[in-house]
């Protein structure tokens, strides 16, 4: 099975800040890469899709890139509703692995 | 509007059995592919189903291959799981999933207790 690596597993940043999460891939996918957001209770979003699709109805301050092995999710500019968890997921094959998910709190 | 309404979930011994049960609306079931995924309590995401749109194609995770079942009833619009031999670590919220390839809309998900 393919192995998602997301890094850092927390990250503390404040409203208004750039931030990057990081999805290593344990071999190459090409670009079947996808992003979710979630938060607590709650099930999760897709933001991303195709590593660098956005969904619609998600906002544009959201942007993914990568291909073969490593991929990133940014954020330009921390809103409150931003602060969640957030997953990377691989489409290549099965079974579909995700990340163990990096937890985005307000500093 | 896409609406995925889990259900059947509860409180279950080790070794029991239960269904649980995904209602689809405000689309065309029968054109789409479907998953389950799972998250045990504070834990992160697990795929642990998929099935095609006719049912010709299924997959499983390796945690769950031999025991549990997934299957469709398109006239009924309704995905289900069929969990058998249940162990303490099958406890999660169980989310049925739109397959695009990437996983576009999500129940609200249905919590599994297997527990003594």
């Amino acid at each position: 099975a393919i192995q998602l690596t997301q890094s850092p597993s927390s990250l503390s940043a404040s409203v208004g800040d750039r931030v990057t999460i990081t999805c290593r891939a344990s071999q190459g996918i090409s670009s079947a890469l996808a992003w979710y957001q979630q938060k607590p209770g709650k099930a999760p979003k897709l933001l991303i899709y195709d590593a660098s699709s956005l969904e619609s109805g998600v906002p544009s301050r959201f942007s993914g890139s990568g291909s073969g092995t490593d991929f990133t999710l940014t954020i330009s500019s921390l809103q409150p509703e931003d602060f969640a968890t957030y997953y990377c997921q691989q489409f290549n094959n099965y079974p579909r692995t995700f990340g163990q998910g990096t937890r985005l709190e307000i500093k | 509007e896409v609406q995925l309404v889990e259900s059947g979930g509860g409180l279950v011994q080790p070794g029991g059995s239960l269904r649980l049960s995904c209602a689809a609306s405000g689309f065309t079931f029968s054109s789409y592919s479907m998953n389950w995924v799972r998250q045990a309590p504070g834990k992160g995401l697990e795929w642990v189903s998929y099935i095609s749109s006719s049912s010709s194609t299924i997959y499983y995770a390796d945690s769950v291959k031999g025991r549990f079942t997934i299957s469709r009833d398109n006239a009924k619009n309704s995905l289900y799981l069929q969990m058998n031999s249940l162990r303490a670590e099958d406890t999660a919220v169980y989310y049925c999933a739109r397959d695009l390839q990437w996983l576009d809309y999500w129940g609200q998900g249905t919590l599994v207790t297997v527990s003594s």
